[in-house]
């Protein structure tokens, strides 16, 4: 299957400040997703992003799907923002469409 | 809120109890999924309907067995399980499941097995 890496693991931040996310992958992609997921567990999603860039209030993501590697950006960051970001993909053969693959994650915490 | 909905948000329950989880959309979703995630880890996918019919299963033990009774309505049935099963189930619809859709996801039950 197609091997999902994200960096750093760990991000701490003070309100206010801008960061990077990052997200690599082995392999061609169908799909490309980031999700945000909550203290409480709710997954929300943030982009649908399989290549290009998009842009969502302080949120913006860019996907580079020739170079196999997808970034969030998180600017003017606040304490709503903590949580655990994913990145997953989804593959382009057929028999593993709808497998999304999800990376470990980036666990986020933003202080006042 | 979520267009995903899943029921109920928590469960505790016996190893040898039998209880459903429940999953509703209405966006017209043709895919429906159910994941499992541990504490700190990310979701697995566990299995996948199209159109209705089992698509993906993903090597889940028989205690776990799905249902879509209609294109709006996933049920996860749980019997016998055991406590390393306890863990948030998440359920995802896509518009369908051949490729290039996003998936949308429900806020999950969190199961816990004594």
């Amino acid at each position: 299957g197609i091997q999902v890496e994200q960096s750093p693991p760990d991000l701490i931040l003070q309100e206010g400040a801008n960061s990077t996310l990052r997200c690599n992958f082995s392999d061609s992609v169908n799909n490309l997703q980031w999700f945000h997921q909550n203290p409480w567990g709710q997954l929300i999603n943030l982009f649908y992003i399989p290549s290009g860039t998009k842009q969502n209030g302080r949120l913006s993501a860019t996907t580079v799907a020739t170079e196999r590697y997808s970034l969030l950006y998180i600017s003017s960051s606040q304490t709503t923002d903590s949580g655990v970001y994913f990145c997953a993909v989804e593959p382009p053969w057929g028999d593993s469409w709808g497998k999304l693959q999800f990376g470990a994650g980036t666990q986020v915490v933003v202080t006042p | 809120d979520t267009e995903v909905t899943q029921t109920p948000k928590h469960l505790v329950m016996g190893m040898t109890n039998k209880k459903s989880l429940k999953c509703e959309q209405h966006m017209g979703h043709r895919a429906m999924y159910w994941y499992k995630q541990k504490a700190k880890k990310p979701p697995e996918l566990m299995f996948v309907y199209s159109y209705e019919k089992l698509s993906i299963n993903e090597s889940v033990p028989s205690r776990f067995s799905p249902e879509c009774p209609n294109s709006s309505l996933l049920n996860l049935h749980l019997h016998a399980l055991q406590p390393e099963d306890s863990a948030l189930y998440l359920c995802a619809s896509s518009q369908d499941n051949r490729g290039l859709q996003p998936q949308h996801f429900g806020d999950g039950t969190r199961l816990s097995i004594l």
